[in-house]
């Protein structure tokens, strides 16, 4: 069975710009998940979308937002790109909101 | 959710049971104890759950105290390629509420030859 991917591995981006990442969810898992992981700081929520809908969002601005599509695959926005947005972004998925978390391998984003 | 309180770090020698501690004094009736481990900013690496009883798979043991308050992950053979950051983290399992997970800042490991 495959597990979480995510696309691209890295991203660099100027400031200013917008950064689209993908996360395609373990077959059957409905819920995703996104994490942010900033150098030396530890892991934060981002936002969990279940059936196709955005369910809770963490402390993030709006310029940080996404959607889940009918095939459960998720998409992370990130408008108006700023240098402490350089991160990892972790995306996870789970049969259903009540059970284990499951996590891709990131996409690595760098904002110059 | 709960907080969890973890020692920053530990060493173990290679071949012996690495246990990690977690204190998870607040937890709720409906609150599992996760643990994650993540490798050198790799995704985290689910290891194990439980909810009262402990539990046992092909990667560790989790050990729950009776009164819920804290838990032992063991690691009964430490490799090498255990060296990692290992999460401690109490999440809900039902009801409403949110289900996202909540890292703190986990216990270092560091298998040493």
């Amino acid at each position: 069975e495959a597990g979480v991917t995510q696309s691209p591995t890295h991203l660099i981006k100027t400031r200013g710009q917008q950064a689209t990442l993908r996360c395609s969810p373990i077959s059957g898992h409905t819920s995703v998940y996104w994490y942010q992981q900033a150098l030396g700081l530890g892991l934060q929520f981002l936002l969990w979308y279940d059936e196709g809908e955005e369910r809770n969002r963490g402390n993030f601005p709006p310029r940080f937002s996404g959607r889940q599509f009918p095939n459960y695959s998720s998409e992370l926005n990130v408008n108006a790109l700023e240098l402490e947005d350089s991160a990892l972004y972790l995306c996870a998925s789970s049969r259903d909101r009540s059970e284990t978390q499951y996590f891709g391998p990131g996409t690595r984003l760098l904002v110059l | 959710d709960a907080k969890t309180t973890q020692p920053p770090s530990m060493d173990c020698a290679e071949g012996r049971a690495a246990n990690l501690p977690c204190n998870h004094s607040t937890i709720s009736g409906n609150e599992y104890v996760y643990w994650y481990r993540q490798i050198h900013s790799q995704g985290p690496q689910y290891i194990i759950h439980g909810l009262k009883n402990n539990e046992t798979n092909e990667m560790a043991s989790l050990i729950i105290t009776e009164d819920r308050k804290s838990s032992t992950l063991i690691l009964p053979h430490a490799t090498l390629r255990d060296t990692a950051v290992y999460y401690c983290i109490v999440r809900l399992y039902s009801g409403a509420g949110s289900y996202q997970l909540t890292f703190g800042k986990g216990t270092k490991l560091s298998v040493i030859p």
